[in-house]
């Protein structure tokens, strides 16, 4: 059984584009986040929510906006997308007060 | 504000050798600590963690790591390395809200 899954794993489109990027835990956690790695493999957390409230909002542009349904579900809806949105997203959760994190396999986003 | 530095961008070691991957850690309190490794392709993997007690931790696939206050380092090793063992490394500390701050990775290649 996948412990934290994203969908989808590869997205190409095109600029001024809007695009979304799911992900789920079965982990039973209440903390999930995105993180963006570069093409340089630097990795910067983007947003984290625990319980469905947000509790980290990084320096991102607000054509990011996550949404997170319930304790198992954020996903990352991308408005306008542009060349330098090019990342892998990566998902993870970890459970309050255990600061280990667990992480989906990415989701590969080229903007062409 | 937190922070890590791994050193060393890119180490080639011939399998069977012992590795030794650094970093340092800035945190103005009790710092947790954790080391993680991306293969090609794939997402991040928990190697091990260091919360607080035994300043030397063990981790899976034959790694550890010690915590050493004194010289803000939390550096990763391993006795003898397997050529599966070739991926990026990432150092990483947790801080307020859980954030996870990880260091630019260290890429290991290994020659046979």
């Amino acid at each position: 059984d996948t412990a934290v899954s994203q969908t989808p794993k590869y997205l190409v489109t095109q600029m001024g584009n809007d695009k979304s990027i799911k992900c789920e835990q079965n982990l039973g956690h209440d903390t999930m986040y995105w993180y963006k790695q570069d093409s340089k493999k630097f990795l910067k957390i983007m947003f984290s929510y625990n319980n469905k409230e947000l509790i980290i909002n990084e320096t991102v542009p607000n054509r990011f906006s996550p949404k997170s349904p319930d304790k198992a579900h954020l996903n990352l809806h991308i408005n306008s997308l542009e060349l330098g949105d090019s990342a892998v997203y990566f998902c993870a959760s970890s459970q309050t007060d255990y600061y280990e994190q667990y992480f989906g396999p990415g989701t590969r986003l080229t903007v062409t | 504000a937190q922070s890590v530095t791994q050193p060393d961008i890119h180490i080639t070691v011939s399998e069977g050798a012992s590795l030794e991957l650094r970093c340092n850690y800035s945190y103005g309190a009790t710092p947790y600590l954790f080391w993680y490794v991306q293969s090609p392709g794939q997402g991040l993997q928990l190697l091990l963690k260091y919360f607080s007690g035994d300043t030397l931790v063990q981790g899976i696939k034959g790694f550890e790591a010690e915590f050493k206050r004194s010289q803000s380092s939390f550096n990763l090793r391993k006795p003898s390395v397997h050529w599966s063992d070739a991926a990026e490394y990432f150092c990483a500390v947790a801080g307020t809200a859980s954030k996870l701050t990880f260091g630019t990775g260290t890429r290991l290649q290994v020659t046979l």
